[in-house]
């Protein structure tokens, strides 16, 4: 069965510093992945997705993500936080193969203090 | 284009009532996939629907019910209303309905059972 670890529901950083938000996933078959945003009040925007092209995705809003096999990772990052990225992001996983559910992590909820 | 347009946007019920939340996908989707979160719980997958027909369901009992016309439009029921079942319901289209498909989300109705 496909999981989705999220470590941290909460993330603090200062604004022009690095975010790093840590997904790691199970799956019994090579996974799709995906990074999405939630507003206050809104529904989820995509972020990106990892779909077995690159293992470095870009998304949009300077966000990135790196797929780790090994590590069964799929951390995303943005070099310099903005008081406009602070929101809840969720990550979360598909098989390939399969249909398109998405079994989803709880969500890491990014403060950005000025 | 317009996007995932749900209704209504915010509703309150009472226990035992039933109630019916309503989808319009994105212009040529053909998949529509219901998802309930709450802060218990997260995300957590209802049911999804491709060409009027249900290919894949959650964990939920069968008070959650739902279906797909012919215009792609989607609606869910759920009946017999319990207080836990207040949550934030999000409908999401893709295209095919294929894992690895981008998946986008409508703005959720908020459902409150008192």
């Amino acid at each position: 069965a496909q999981s989705v670890t999220q470590l941290g529901s909460h993330v603090s950083v200062s604004e022009g510093a690095l975010v790093l938000l840590r997904c790691n996933y199970s799956s019994s078959v090579p996974p799709y992945l995906f990074w999405y945003v939630q507003y206050p009040n809104q529904g989820l925007q995509l972020l990106l997705k990892y779909t077995s092209a690159a293992t470095l995705v870009k998304g949009i809003n300077g966000f990135e993500a790196e797929f780790k096999k090994s590590e069964t990772s799929f951390h995303l990052t943005k070099p310099s936080a903005h008081m406009s990225d602070a929101a809840e992001y969720f990550c979360a996983v598909s098989d390939q193969g399969g249909s398109e559910k998405l079994v989803f992590g709880k969500g890491t909820k990014l403060t950005v203090n000025p | 284009k317009a996007g995932v347009t749900q209704t209504p946007r915010y509703l309150i019920k009472t226990r035992g009532q039933q109630v019916t939340l309503s989808c319009s996908p994105i212009s040529g989707h053909r998949s529509v996939s219901w998802y309930q979160q709450t802060p218990g719980q997260g995300l957590q997958f209802l049911f999804e629907y491709f060409s009027e027909t249900q290919r894949n369901k959650g964990n939920f009992p069968g008070r959650f019910s739902g279906r797909q016309f012919s215009n792609s439009r989607s609606e869910m029921n759920v009946s017999t209303l319990e207080l836990g079942d207040s949550a934030l319901y999000l409908c999401a289209s893709s295209l095919q309905g294929i894992s690895g498909n981008t998946i986008y989300f409508g703005e959720g109705s908020w459902l409150t059972v008192v």
